[in-house]
């Protein structure tokens, strides 16, 4: 199994450009979620999905959209790149019960000049 | 804001030395969960609490959830220079959410 995968591992937009971070797992898991990770401020849940088909927001959603059309699948998306999206980003899946664990990708590391 | 705090937020101790980070929510989570992340890496899951007041043990390290299930420790004794990382926790405020939020991290240094 390759776990989750992220892509791509490094980018560089410009303010207004818009992209699609990549995020799969091939583990059959149902519970997918996107964090962004600051200095000093954690990770922090941007989106997550119980299911295909199903999303809701985390606690920094704006500027950010999601959809999951399959179970293996969660791609992020940047509609107007601002500075502030800077960040570290990591997508994480974990079983569809809540006590399950979660298990993360690599990240992208996003920068918006 | 962030409604899951960490303290310390840094940490330096000489290898040997013990270490604890503490964690603590303004609400009842229905279970917490921590992580550790080494420097360039992604958070790999340690452990998970449930039940107020329980206690486990991972070789050195020694994780506790508080009886009002509103905050949680943990604990490593003797260091070594493989602790170093980044140690966050993470919880759900209630038992019908699925939002798993994290705290804001320790990061620890271990001095050989």
């Amino acid at each position: 199994n390759a776990g989750v995968t992220q892509t791509p591992k490094f980018q560089v937009l410009k303010t207004g450009q818009s992209m699609t971070l990549q995020c799969a797992q091939d583990m059959n898991h149902e519970y997918m979620s996107w964090y962004r990770q600051d200095p000093g401020m954690g990770l922090r849940l941007i989106h997550y999905s119980v299911g295909a088909g199903i999303t809701d927001q985390g606690e920094v959603p704006n500027g950010y959209n999601v959809s999951r059309s399959t179970t293996e699948d969660f791609p992020l998306r940047l509609l107007s790149a601002a500075p502030s999206q800077t960040s570290v980003y990591f997508c994480a899946s974990s079983y569809g019960d809540r006590t399950y664990e979660q298990y993360f990708g690599p990240g992208t590391r996003l920068t918006v000049t | 804001g962030q409604q899951v705090m960490q303290i310390p937020q840094y940490q330096h101790v000489q290898e040997g030395e013990d270490f604890t980070t503490y964690c603590n929510s303004s609400t009842t989570l229905s279970n917490i969960q921590w992580y550790k992340q080494r420097p360039g890496g992604h958070p790999v899951f340690l452990i998970q609490l449930v039940k107020s007041g329980e206690v486990k043990k991972q070789k050195r390290l020694t994780f506790q959830f508080g009886e009002a299930k509103k905050n949680s420790s943990l604990h490593i004794t003797a260091t070594q220079t493989t602790d170093v990382g980044t140690y966050f926790c993470a919880g759900r405020r209630g038992f019908m959410t699925d939002k798993l939020i994290f705290g804001t991290g320790t990061r620890l240094q271990v001095f050989p």
